[in-house]
This record gives structure tokens, C-alpha cells and sequence, in this order.
């Protein structure tokens, strides 16, 4: 089974300021990889599929990048609505397993 | 518009039944699978199992494997995750979802608003 591990548990970051979130996989995961956005009290949104592709509506402020088994979500230049719990999640695995990170919390 | 409706919240005693549902608007509901993932309020997302619609291929996260049932009503676009005997350890918010392709390896692209299951004596 594929670990995906997200760091830091929790960001504290000043508006305005840039906000990197890490997520490392156990194992190769290809670019079949996402991160979601789960703001307080809603339901997560997809930001970023494919490792590096913006979903539909996701401002070009939010940036993902992999590097082999590492993957970081670029904010550049935070905002007080993105105020969220991130969550990564590799969507290789077979028998097909969707596996998430434990989350990062950016506190602005 | 593509929508995934769920059921209400749900409290419950420890070693009851239950059967939460989750219904679909908005696209062709056999073309795409639907997920199930939990979530312990503030904490992380748990993938739990996920279904075809079109092709009643249902298959369970290791973990949940055994604990719950993954269905689908397609006359209704409905899909379903049920308990036998409920634990206290179930209590969560359970999320239905949708991948974005038909393919296994894709990422979700919809959510449900989440169904808070709650389980005490």
C-alpha cells in the first residue's frame, strides 16, 4: 500500500506571502496525484490533478510541481480565503487504492 | 449541473443497521464511478471503497473491506453505503464523490455535501 506523508502538519502564513505544501509518496506514483482544498464546514475541491494541472475555476495563484516521489502545491501569494485544510492523494495504486495524506492546515 | 445529493445526518446506537444514500444529477450516472470516503471532523480523508454504476464493479479499501457495502439503484441514480452493526469508531462525516474519467486511475472532480453519521449509547 502507498503512503503519501504531507508536511507540515500545519502553515502559518501571512497574507500576501507565498505557502508551500509538500506531500511525499512511498513509492512511485506516476503524475496520477492530486490536492484538494477543504475549507471549514464544506466538502473538499479538487485544485489540482495530474500533479500540475489547475482544475476548472482554480486561480492561477494556486501551482503544483513533482520532482520523482515529491509533490508541492505552490500558493503565490496567499489570501485570506485560502484558509483551508490541503489534501494530497495518489490515485495509481492497484488493486486500486485512492490513498490521502493526512493534511496540512494553512492558518493565515 | 452535476450534483451529489446525500442523505441527512444520521445518530444511531452502537450495533444498529445503516444505510446512507447518495443521489445523482446532472451527467449520465452509469458512465462514471462514485467513491466513498470518511472523515473524522478535523481530521483527514480516508478513501473507503468505490463503485461503476454502469457495471456493478464495486471495490474496498483493505480497511473497510468487510465493514460496509458499497451499492447503487441505477432507476434512481442513487448510490448507497451501508452498516450492519455500527461501531462507535464509525462516527464521521462520509463523503459520496466522483471521478472525473472513466478510467480507475482518475482523480474526483464533484463531492457530496457529506452525511455526519453518528454513533453512541
Amino acid at each position: 500500500e502507498i503512503v503519501m506523508t504531507q508536511s507540515p502538519a500545519i502553515l502559518s502564513v501571512s497574507p500576501g506571502e507565498r505557502a508551500t505544501l509538500s506531500c511525499r509518496a512511498s513509492q512511485g506514483v506516476s503524475n496520477n496525484f492530486a490536492w484538494y482544498q477543504q475549507k471549514p464546514g464544506q466538502a473538499p475541491r479538487l485544485l489540482i490533478y495530474g500533479a500540475s494541472t489547475r482544475a476548472t475555476g482554480v486561480p492561477a495563484r494556486f501551482s503544483g510541481s513533482a520532482s520523482g516521489t515529491e509533490f508541492t502545491l505552490t500558493i503565490s501569494s496567499l489570501q485570506s480565503e485560502d484558509l483551508a485544510l490541503y489534501h494530497c492523494q495518489q490515485y495509481t495504486d492497484w488493486p486500486p487504492m485512492y490513498t490521502f495524506g493526512q493534511g496540512t492546515k494553512l492558518e493565515i | 449541473e452535476v450534483q451529489l445529493v446525500q442523505s441527512g445526518a444520521e445518530v444511531k446506537k452502537p450495533g444498529e443497521s445503516l444505510k446512507i444514500s447518495c443521489k445523482v444529477s446532472g451527467y449520465s450516472f452509469t458512465n462514471y464511478r462514485i467513491h466513498w470516503v470518511r472523515q473524522v471532523p478535523g481530521k483527514g480523508l480516508e478513501w473507503m471503497g468505490i463503485i461503476h454504476p454502469g457495471e456493478t464493479d464495486t471495490r474496498y479499501s483493505p480497511s473497510f473491506d468487510g465493514q460496509v457495502t458499497i451499492s447503487a439503484d441505477k432507476s434512481v441514480t442513487t448510490t448507497y453505503l451501508q452498516w450492519r452493526s455500527l461501531k462507535a469508531s464509525d462516527t464521521a462525516i462520509y463523503y459520496c464523490a466522483r471521478s472525473m474519467e472513466h478510467a480507475l486511475e482518475a482523480p474526483i472532480d464533484y463531492w457530496g455535501q457529506g452525511t455526519l453519521v453518528t454513533v453512541s449509547s
